[in-house]
């Protein structure tokens, strides 16, 4: 059974930078594109970023471009988000996710249980 | 983008009602459409996929129809472990997701 397990959050200064990890474990994690979505505190989900599974083709969300990378480490079966010049709107829990099948979009599943980043001062 | 419109935002209902939770698409998706349940301090978990597809595990009592741009999630008696949020995610050109449906107890 796939699993996703993300940590890393914490509370931030505006400005200030982070690193998300979510390790990955039940599944080829190298055959998948990987994703992260996040939700601010009582609001919707937003789609942030995306990668291929081989590292090379990246996507994000225009609200973060040029601020979040987002990578990944196939022979650790880990996947990244590097947070930079954070805003206090990105205050939200981050989900690691996983699409059904090796297409770039698709329906997700799992998803893992969500780290908090709380940027604030 | 292609932009996600849910209604109603919130839907106070009872045991035993039948729920209807719509999605409306800006463009055509085809069947590319999912549709999650979250309860609070929880991930959304999945309950259709292609738009009309059951998950493995989810209820019978869920099911989804549509395609194009209009999509409806049906709870046929709603339960009480149904009161939750209700998101719809598009996934045929990059992906978005619906604002979210609140069913809440009347």
């Amino acid at each position: 059974e796939a699993q996703l397990v993300e940590s890393g959050g914490d509370l931030v200064q505006p400005g200030g930078s982070l690193r998300l990890s979510c390790s990955a474990s039940g599944f080829t994690f190298s055959s998948y594109p990987m994703h992260w979505v996040r939700q601010a505190p009582g609001k919707g989900l937003e789609y942030v970023s995306a990668i291929s599974s081989n590292g090379i083709s990246t996507y994000y969300v225009d609200s973060v471009k040029g601020r979040f990378t987002i990578s990944r480490d196939n022979s650790q079966n880990t996947l990244y988000l590097q947070m930079s010049s954070l805003k206090t709107e990105d205050t939200a829990v981050y989900y690691c996710v996983k699409p059904h099948s090796s297409s770039w979009y698709n329906w997700f599943d799992p998803w893992g249980q969500g780290t908090l980043v709380t940027v604030s001062s | 983008d292609v932009l996600m419109t849910q209604s109603p935002s919130t839907l106070s209902a009872s045991v035993g009602d039948r729920v209807t939770i719509t999605c409306r698409a800006s463009q055509s998706i085809s069947i590319w459409l999912a549709w999650y349940q979250q309860k609070p301090g929880k991930a959304p978990n999945l309950l259709i996929y292609k738009a009309s597809s059951l998950q493995s595990g989810v209820p019978s009592r869920f099911s989804g129809s549509g395609s194009g741009t209009e999509f409806t999630l049906t709870i046929s008696s709603l339960q009480p472990d149904d009161f939750a949020t209700y998101y719809c995610q598009q996934y045929n050109t990059y992906t978005t997701f619906g604002q979210g449906t609140k069913v809440e107890v009347k």
